[in-house]
């Protein structure tokens, strides 16, 4: 079945580092890949998206890749900043119409001043 | 666009009692809404996919008859646990996709969730 293996946290960087954040899926045909993030005591939140394979998702300075060859949607962020300490889910929509989502474990990133 | 509430943000009841919390899609129509619930410091677990206009869909696991799901227009979907106790307390979320943006895309929009503790 469709899953997906996100690296384990916590993530604990210093202000202005660069970011990654490895997702790995598996899933039949093409699927829709996304990185959703949740800010403490708040919702979640859809950061980006791709759609097919080469897509760049990208927003507020992260980024990541459709890879087919690799089966991975890897979430980059060059400089990072202490607003960006959330917990980051990887998550995957099959192709069709029963629109779920398969959910990471998420990652938790805390970013020091 | 695409704003999702939930009521009530948190909720503490009794052992024994009903609960019920409600989702709306404010600004956008949805045939389909979905019920996680969320546990410290974990991912997402999918309960139900609630579908406007007729049963639910309870994922493995769930009991059906204890989260009663019923999504009666296409702007809210209410789950309710019934007879609660305190493993039931928990982070409830729901996400709905706008039925203008339906296709393989299936990206969806989060409620803020709903903290019930049971006591």
């Amino acid at each position: 079945g469709n899953s997906v293996t996100q690296m384990e946290g916590p993530v604990t960087l210093s202000e202005e580092a660069f970011l990654t954040i490895n997702c790995t899926y598996t899933a039949t045909g093409y699927p829709s890949l996304f990185w959703y993030v949740q800010y403490p005591g708040e919702g979640l939140q859809l950061l980006l998206k791709a759609t097919k394979a080469d897509d760049k998702g990208s927003n507020k300075g992260f980024e990541a890749t459709y890879r087919k060859e690799t089966t991975s949607f890897h979430l980059e962020k060059g400089s990072v900043q202490v607003s960006d300490s959330a917990v980051y889910f990887c998550a995957l929509s099959s192709a069709g119409n029963n629109r779920k989502l398969i959910w990471g474990l998420g990652t938790s990133l805390a970013v020091n001043p | 666009g695409a704003v999702v509430s939930q009521h009530p943000s948190w909720v503490i009841c009794k052992s024994g009692t009903s609960v019920k919390i409600e989702c709306r899609s404010l600004d956008f129509q949805a045939t389909t809404m979905f019920w996680y619930r969320q546990f410290p410091k974990q991912s997402l677990m999918l309960m139900a996919t609630s579908n406007e206009g007729s049963k639910a869909t309870y994922e493995q696991g769930v009991e059906k008859d204890k989260f009663l799901i019923n999504h009666a227009s296409l702007t809210l979907s209410t789950l309710t646990v019934t007879s609660a106790h305190p493993e039931d307390s928990s982070f409830y979320i729901c996400s709905a996709t706008p039925d203008r943006i339906a296709g393989d895309s299936n990206e969806q929009y989060f409620g803020p969730g709903t903290r019930l503790t049971v006591t």
